[in-house]
């Protein structure tokens, strides 16, 4: 298996509070995804990073924050949290070189209140 | 903009038979990847088989196997002799440059 690891693993807030979900990598590898998984979407980019500080949006943006200061750490953030960010957060990782094989980390299940 | 489609919400097989999960996805690329990743109650992802765009000859991967027609964008699993194993959501996903996108998900109940 990867080495992914993603912290926490279940969390209820409220809303309006900032929360920062951890996304680590034992792979050393260039590409950092989070999606978000709702019943019936599937599984849709947030942000992504091809790189130390360098991140671009996705598909559902709106609401989060990304930063990577270094290679093996992803995090995102809700700057305040609503009802709507309830969900199951995925990080995964691949390297664009290679299989080009996405590998996922074990999810953040979030509860805003 | 890409997308994936798996028209069948939930789909159920007898255990040891077979069946078949589509996928279809919209792209004008020619250089992709494809994928089919399983997710069961555990919440893990994980990854069945891949198939590269370019090459025309169908990935197999044990009792898995997809029949890919490139022409038609259509991406479809099969699983041959069906286990309890296998009841899961089962998520087609292309790839291209940096983004993946995914298809909503095939709930799959196998049968005893």
């Amino acid at each position: 298996d990867a080495g992914i690891t993603q912290s926490p693993r279940h969390k209820v807030t409220e809303t309006g509070t900032p929360v920062t979900l951890r996304c680590h990598q034992t792979e050393n590898h260039r590409y950092m995804y989070w999606y978000r998984q709702d019943p019936g979407h599937g599984l849709r980019l947030i942000h992504y990073s091809y790189g130390v500080k360098d991140t671009d949006k996705g598909e559902v943006s709106d609401g989060y924050s990304v930063s990577r200061s270094k290679t093996e750490d992803f995090l995102l953030t809700l700057e305040s949290a609503t009802s709507s960010q309830t969900s199951v957060y995925f990080c995964a990782i691949s390297e664009r070189r290679g299989t080009d094989t996405q590998y996922f980390g074990p999810g953040t299940r979030l509860t805003v209140l | 903009a890409q997308t994936v489609t798996q028209s069948q919400p939930e789909m159920s097989v007898q255990e040891a038979e077979t069946v078949t999960l589509s996928c279809t996805y919209d792209t004008s690329e020619s250089d992709y990847y494809l994928f089919w990743y399983k997710q069961p109650p555990s919440r893990q992802m994980i990854l069945v088989i891949r198939q590269e765009a370019y090459k025309q000859q169908n990935a197999t991967e044990n009792r898995f196997s997809v029949n890919f027609q490139k022409a038609a964008k259509s991406f479809s699993l099969k699983i041959s002799d069906s286990q309890l194993g296998d009841a899961a959501m089962y998520f087609c996903a292309y790839r291209s440059a940096n983004k993946f996108y995914f298809g909503s998900g095939t709930k799959l109940n196998v049968k005893p």
